[in-house]
């Protein structure tokens, strides 16, 4: 069984920080890894994938996450945040197929604070 | 490609009431995932269709249904609303050739008195 576990309901930094959000899961299987974003009122954008291939993952609005196997983590990073950052993220995981599909599992959430 | 759209946006109902929710996914998608999002219980898998059926199915009771049609549209149905049933409803898409990767619309915020 997967899962995922965000290390932090919160995270504030300052306008030009590095940010750094956590996520660990834990899968039986080399498995798939995301990272969505959702603003308020919204739902959820992805952020970028982990599928197979290179480790550091590249996405948008200048974001990455690099998949460490040994330490079955995907942090997600970004060298300086901007207030238009402030969002809340949700790492996400999804490994053997349950009828043909990839039914993700989701952690709780990391809401990402920007102050100026 | 225009991404997934959910409509209504919001809605409010009234315990005993039943409501439904619609989604268009991406043009070619033929895989629609619902689910629900509340503060408490975070996000929370309901139902998934493909090619008019129902492949996989969370831990929800009966009240919650769904249907896929042939154009890949779905609707889920909320019968016999309850207070603990207001949420962000959340629909996603995902195509044959990526079948990992699902693709979220906007939500319908539900709001049940």
């Amino acid at each position: 069984a997967q899962s995922v576990t965000q290390l932090g309901s919160h995270v504030s930094v300052s306008e030009g920080a590095l940010v750094l959000l956590r996520c660990n899961y834990s899968s039986s299987v080399p498995p798939y890894l995301f990272w969505y974003v959702q603003y308020p009122n919204q739902g959820l954008q992805l952020l970028l994938k982990y599928t197979t291939g290179a480790t550091l993952v590249k996405g948008i609005n200048g974001f990455e996450a690099e998949f460490k196997k040994s330490e079955t983590s995907f942090h997600l990073t970004k060298p300086s945040a901007h207030m238009s950052d402030a969002a809340e993220y949700f790492c996400a995981v999804s490994d053997s197929p349950t009828g043909g599909s990839y039914i993700p599992t989701f952690g709780r959430g990391t809401s990402l604070i920007v102050h100026p | 490609k225009a991404g997934v759209t959910q409509t209504p946006r919001y809605l409010i109902k009234t315990r005993g009431q039943q409501v439904t929710l619609s989604c268009s996914p991406i043009s070619g998608h033929r895989s629609v995932s619902w689910y629900q999002q509340t503060p408490g219980q975070g996000l929370q898998f309901l139902f998934e269709y493909f090619s008019e059926t129902q492949r996989n199915k969370g831990n929800f009771p009966g009240r919650f249904s769904g249907r896929q049609f042939s154009n890949s549209r779905s609707e889920m149905n909320v019968s016999t609303l309850e207070l603990g049933d207001s949420a962000l409803y959340l629909c996603a898409s995902s195509s044959g050739s990526a079948r990992e990767t699902q693709y979220f619309g906007p939500g319908t915020r539900l709001l049940v008195l």
